[in-house]
């Protein structure tokens, strides 16, 4: 059955360093999700992209936050300088169709700010 | 603006007696609902969903929920709980008819005793 993955599945860096969280969506998939759970916390969405551009984002989803599908089957989250308080774990999805709500999450990758 | 509630972060059954998982919603449009499972160390995993039409939906694993718009409540229930089921359930709604986007409860962790 297809899936999402996620790499790696856990990271720990330093405070202020640059952090790349990758996902391999499902292949026929056009819509492309990273949402967040920080821990004991709500699933928080952050952005959403299709055709090569961002459709949505949130209100934390801010210049520190990048995306990007530079090759056609990844799909990379890029944090520039981390803070603690990114530390979360870091869910991908993709979907078939924008609105049907049946998006297919990967395993998630935990990120952990020292 | 959409919003998930759901009542009881935490709730204990009896293997074989019903389950029952709480969620009211918010939503200025009308609502598409989901039920997201999430087993220890996975990604969510789509349960059920109702778009439109009937309003008792059925989903994977002998998991259904109904729609009742005049309560704003989509609880979730399976008559005869199963080891198996121990999870961490999220219900969601769409939070955008554009980008697909969910909004998602705070989560309810389901534990089954023997």
């Amino acid at each position: 059955e297809p899936e999402v993955t996620q790499t790696p599945s856990h990271q720990v860096t330093q405070m202020g360093q640059e952090v790349i969280l990758r996902c391999v969506p499902i292949s026929n998939h056009l819509y492309f999700y990273w949402y967040r759970q920080i821990l004991g916390q709500k699933v928080e969405f952050l952005v959403s992209f299709y055709n090569n551009e961002i459709s949505e984002k949130s209100e934390i989803f801010d210049d520190q936050f990048s995306v990007e599908r530079p090759d056609g089957s990844n799909f990379t989250l890029k944090i520039r300088s981390t803070k603690l308080e990114d530390s979360a774990m870091y869910f991908c999805a993709s979907s078939a169709l924008q609105n049907t709500g049946e998006l297919f999450f990967g395993e998630g990758s935990r990120l952990t700010v020292l | 603006a959409q919003s998930v509630t759901q009542l009881g972060s935490h709730v204990s059954v009896s293997e074989g007696a019903l389950v029952l998982l709480r969620c009211n919603y918010s939503s200025s449009v009308p609502p598409y609902l989901f039920w997201y499972v999430q087993y220890p160390n996975q990604g969510l995993q789509l349960l059920l969903k109702y778009t439109t039409g009937a309003t008792l939906v059925k989903g994977i694993n002998g998991f259904e929920a109904e729609f009742k718009k005049s309560e704003t409540s989509f609880h979730l229930t399976k008559p005869s709980a199963h080891m198996s089921d121990a999870a961490e359930y999220f219900c969601a709604v769409s939070g955008s008819s554009n980008t697909g986007k969910l909004i998602f409860g705070q989560g309810t962790t389901l534990q089954v005793k023997p």
